[in-house]
Parts: C-alpha cells; structure tokens; sequence
C-alpha cells in the first residue's frame, strides 16, 4: 500500500490564482481530512469528509473548497489564492468502525506558496 | 469548541534526561488523546495516545497520563536520545468515536543534545 499521497509536494501560486491540491488513499478508509500547519499554530482542520459524498468545514474552511467523489480521492481546491494561505497542507486518513484505533494515517506534506 | 494548549512551545535536553511536555483541554467531552511526532520535513506520525477511561499509558520510554478532572495530559520521554529531537504535537478528539476530528495543540520542539 502507498498510503496517503499527495501531490504536488510543492507549489508556488500568485496571488488570485486558483489550483487543487490532490490526496489520494489506497486503504480503503472511509474519514479523510485536511489540516494546515503553520509556524507555532500546530496543526488546524480544514475540511474532513465521512465518506464519499459528505464532506463539512473544519476550524478555519474559508479559502478553500472540497469534494469527495470516491473514497480515495478528496481534493482541496484553492479558488483565489491569497498569501495567508502560504502553509504547509497534510491530508489524513482514517479507516471507520472497528477498525478505528484514532490514528491519523498523515500523507507527506504539499508546501505552497503564495507571492 | 475544544482550545488545545501545549507547552512548552521548546524543550532543550541532554541526553539521558527526561522530558515532560504538558496539554490542557477544554471540552469534557473529549475522550481520545494521542501524540504525535514530527521529525524535520517529515509527516506526523502516531507514537502514543490514550483514552479517557485509563490514567497512564507506557510503551518503552514514553508514556502518557491523563487527569480528566483537570482536563489536561502530559507526554514522558525518559533516557532521551538524539533521535527524540522534534517537534511534539498532542491533541483532544471533537467527537466521542475520534474519526479523526481533532483538535491540535501547537506543538513543542524538542532538543537532545549529546
């Protein structure tokens, strides 16, 4: 299994472009999340989904956009890029049920920039 | 909603000292508490966590406890190596079956030096 992928792992966008950061499981989990991180605030939700079809907003959602067609996928999208959304973005995963421990399954890391 | 504070937001140790970095919560409700280690560049990763039923958990040199009343819990590193340098991340569940909604504090890095 490759886990959780996201791509790109770097990006750097200008000001009122627009672009979708990709996440992408292969274990079959039905809760996935979006985090940012940024210097001395930790990591902060964005959106999550339960499964695919149903998604809701996190701590901070404004900015930002996302779907979840399928189980694997759930992109978040960037509709006008400002330079507060310069952050490193995680997307997680979690499988539901039983299976749940708690743990956050995190993919690598996207760092975006934004001039 | 739940506020997550951790502190210290830096921890310098020598080596074979402890380490002790303590969280407090705010919503009773939450009832999952794990910990997360980021190494440089790298993704967070699960070392140890523990639920609101059990006061204390250990595995190997970390451990975890846990005072509901006073709503906060606290990580344990003992006999730190310089492979414990990082940045330490706890964090409270929003939701009573943790599916992975969560609230983080805003983390602590940690310095062994030999």
């Amino acid at each position: 299994n490759a886990g959780v992928t996201q791509t790109p792992k770097f990006q750097v966008l200008k000001t009122g472009q627009s672009m979708t950061l990709q996440c992408a499981q292969d274990m079959n989990h039905e809760y996935m999340s979006w985090y940012r991180q940024d210097p001395g605030m930790g990591l902060r939700l964005i959106h999550y989904s339960v499964g695919a079809g149903i998604t809701d907003q996190g701590e901070v959602p404004n900015g930002y956009n996302v779907s979840r067609s399928t189980t694997e996928d759930f992109p978040l999208r960037l509709l006008s890029a400002a330079p507060s959304q310069t952050s490193v973005y995680f997307c997680a995963s979690s499988p539901a049920g039983t299976a749940n421990t708690g743990e956050l399954f995190f993919g690598e890391g996207s760092r975006l920039t934004v001039l | 909603g739940e506020n997550v504070e951790q502190h210290p937001s830096t921890l310098s140790v020598q080596e074979g000292d402890s380490a002790v970095i303590k969280c407090t919560y705010s919503d009773s409700a939450s009832n999952y508490f794990p910990w997360y280690k980021q190494e440089l560049g790298k993704r967070p990763q699960l070392i140890i966590d523990i639920r609101s039923n059990v006061g204390e958990k250990k595995d190997q040199r970390i451990a975890v406890t846990l005072n509901k009343t006073a709503k906060h819990f606290s990580l344990h590193i003992t006999e730190t190596q310089p492979e414990d340098s990082a940045v330490y991340f706890c964090a409270a569940s929003l939701t009573t079956d943790s599916w992975g909604k969560f609230q983080f504090g805003a983390g602590t890095q940690v310095v062994v030096t030999p």
